[in-house]
């Protein structure tokens, strides 16, 4: 299956507070998984991503958890403020017969309220 | 947006008519992907193209054709648009003398079938 399930699809977050969202696939050909951020009326952009060899990646106030055995990844987004309300994105990607096969969540609408 | 432009941003049209979408990039990077983006379904592939004149079908081919005859033009065409065909279309590219695997992608173009 190259479904990735993506959970929940909307989150409302008090300022300051710890947003989390949660992701899983079951294609094990699956070796790098990205997180897109996307404002209204503007493309996708990628915010953070990590290969299945390293359990956690964080940057800044962003941060991947990766359960290989799992097949689960979570994106957590500390002390959430409210210029991070967007729509995110989890995927998951491996390279197939010469290009880069890309799928992705439902997504998740937050919504972080002051 | 990496160097990618979309236009239109925005166009309506009515059932049965042809549709095209264009994507400019200017950083002469190799693959270009099509995607389109609906409620509940995240993004989907539609087509991709590995080089000039060389293209191929996604998981959500049927009712679209593309042409890729210079290195910086992807186009996406509905030979025939329907309502179904109603949704944001994203272009995005992947540089192949880097990580392949980092998608970018450009601004959206809204697409009303009528």
């Amino acid at each position: 299956q190259q479904q990735v399930k993506q959970s929940p699809q909307s989150l409302i977050v008090q300022k300051g507070g710890i947003s989390i969202i949660n992701c899983a696939y079951e294609n094990t050909a699956f070796d790098y998984f990205p997180w897109y951020q996307q404002f209204p009326g503007k493309g996708p952009a990628l915010l953070i991503a990590i290969r299945p060899d390293v359990s956690e990646k964080k940057e800044g106030r962003f941060t991947i958890s990766f359960n290989k055995s799992a097949k689960q990844f979570s994106l957590h987004i500390m002390d959430s403020q409210p210029g991070d309300s967007a729509t995110y994105f989890c995927a998951a990607s491996f390279l197939s017969g010469g290009y880069n096969k890309l799928i992705f969540g439902a997504g998740t609408r937050l919504a972080v309220h002051p | 947006d990496a160097g990618i432009t979309q236009s239109p941003r925005h166009k309506v049209t009515e059932t049965g008519t042809p549709v095209t979408l264009r994507c400019h990039q200017t950083e002469n990077h190799r693959y270009m992907y099509w995607y389109r983006q609906d409620p509940g379904h995240g993004l989907r592939l539609i087509h991709y193209s590995y080089g000039v004149k060389d293209t191929d079908k996604g998981e959500v081919s049927d009712g679209y054709s593309v042409s890729r005859s210079k290195t910086e033009d992807f186009l996406l065409t509905l030979e025939s648009a329907t309502s179904s065909q109603t949704s944001v279309y994203f272009c995005a590219i992947s540089d192949s003398a880097g990580n392949q695997q980092v998608q970018f992608f450009g601004p959206g173009t809204r697409l009303t079938v009528l």
